[in-house]
Formats: C-alpha cells, structure tokens, sequence
C-alpha cells in the first residue's frame, strides 16, 4: 500500500516555508525524499532511518517520527529552484521503496 | 556521478507488439529497479533485481518481465503491449540497502 503525501499541491512565494507529510499504515524502517523537476529524473534529498534522525539538504530538512509512520519534509525559506514535484519513498526493509503519490510544489517570484 | 542510461526517451508501439525497454548503470550496482510513473500515482515497482539473473516482482508486475544478464544491465520487457501500458517508466539502480536510488532520465512509451 502506498504511502498518502499531503497536500497534493502547494503554492509559494519566494521566501515562505512550507510542510510536506507523508504518512504510512506500516511499521517503517527508513523514509527517502526525491524531488523531480518537469521532464527530468527524480533526484535524491535524503534517507531517514528508523530512529527519529531529523536531517537536512540546503534548506530543506525532515524527520521521522516512527510511532507515527510519519515523515515530514520542511522548506525553509524557499527558493525558485525549490519548485518540482516531491516524493517519499518507504521502505519496511530491503531495497524495495514505495512511492507516494507525489506533492507538486510551486514557487513564485 | 552515478550514470544511468535509458536507451530511449521516447517510443511508440503497437498493441500485440513485444516491447523491450533497456537500462545501464555505471557503478557497479548491484541493485536495480523499474517503476513505472502515472499523474498522480506517483513512482510504482513493477521489478527489481538484487543481482546477476535475480529478480523479484513489485507492486504491479502484471503483463511484464525482465531479464539482468549482466550487472550493467536490466532490460523490461512487455510481452503484449496493451494500451493500458502507456506510461513514463523510468529505471534506477542503488548500492545497497537504505542507499540512495539513481534514476534515469525515464521513457515515456505509447501504445497505440
């Protein structure tokens, strides 16, 4: 079963932050974030681990919160370069992810 | 910087056809995967392989099959293309467990 993301969409302005979860209905080992622009591949922010690990990439950051099944992406003070499409990959163990649906993120001028 | 190549970008077909779909990787991975991506289901594992002539179904191994003669390369493979098979497949290969994923550029293949 897939993760959930939430929200689906969101829209910025340059400078705002803004919270992008992803939620599962299994025990997780490990939450990976990906960020794909328009008509490019999916490129890799960072892994979380079992354990609460909070870890960051620029101005984006992210924590799992395993009582939870929860992971949340944070952008911080967001930059143009920020818009694309984000997605969690979970993992309950093994290589083998499980993609969310993907939340698109828009920032403007 | 990890390569993974995706021998086409774009590519059309006939329903019935055998389709064969190729991914290389650089580095010497030994894991590698193919999902394939639709709006608004994000990124779903069709198969991947742990190494050499091994695989393992997915989430949607339905109507597909692969083949990883060598370690560079995974090949998926769609038996009888259907309509239903359009879509953007993209590959990925990986170091090991809780690594990151390379992913190619992706093939956004029509079935017609």
């Amino acid at each position: 079963q897939q993760p959930v993301q939430s929200p689906q969409a969101v829209i910025l302005r340059e400078g705002e932050d803004a919270v992008i979860n992803c939620s599962s209905s299994k025990a997780l080992y490990s939450v990976h974030w990906y960020r794909q622009k328009h008509g490019e591949a999916p490129v890799f922010l960072m892994i979380l681990l079992k354990g609460g690990e909070q870890k960051g990439h620029e101005k984006i950051s992210a924590s799992f919160n395993e009582k939870k099944q929860q992971s949340s992406l944070y952008l911080t003070a967001s930059q143009l370069s920020y818009s694309g499409t984000y997605f969690c990959g979970t993992s309950t163990a093994g290589n083998k992810l499980t993609f969310g649906g993907g939340t698109r993120v828009l920032v403007k001028p | 910087d990890v390569k993974v190549t995706q021998s086409s970008r774009y590519l059309v077909k006939r329903t019935g056809e055998k389709v064969f779909l190729e991914c290389v990787q650089d580095m010497d991975h030994e894991n590698m995967f193919w999902y394939r991506q639709d709006p608004g289901l994000g990124l779903r594992l069709i198969y991947f392989s742990y190494d050499v002539k091994m695989k393992e179904k997915g989430d949607i191994p339905e109507g597909y099959s692969v083949s990883r003669e060598k370690k560079e390369r995974f090949s998926l493979i769609l038996e009888s293309a259907s309509t239903n098979q359009t879509s953007m497949y993209l590959c990925a290969s990986t170091s090991g467990t809780y690594q990151p994923q390379h992913f190619g550029d992706g093939t956004r293949l029509s079935i017609l």
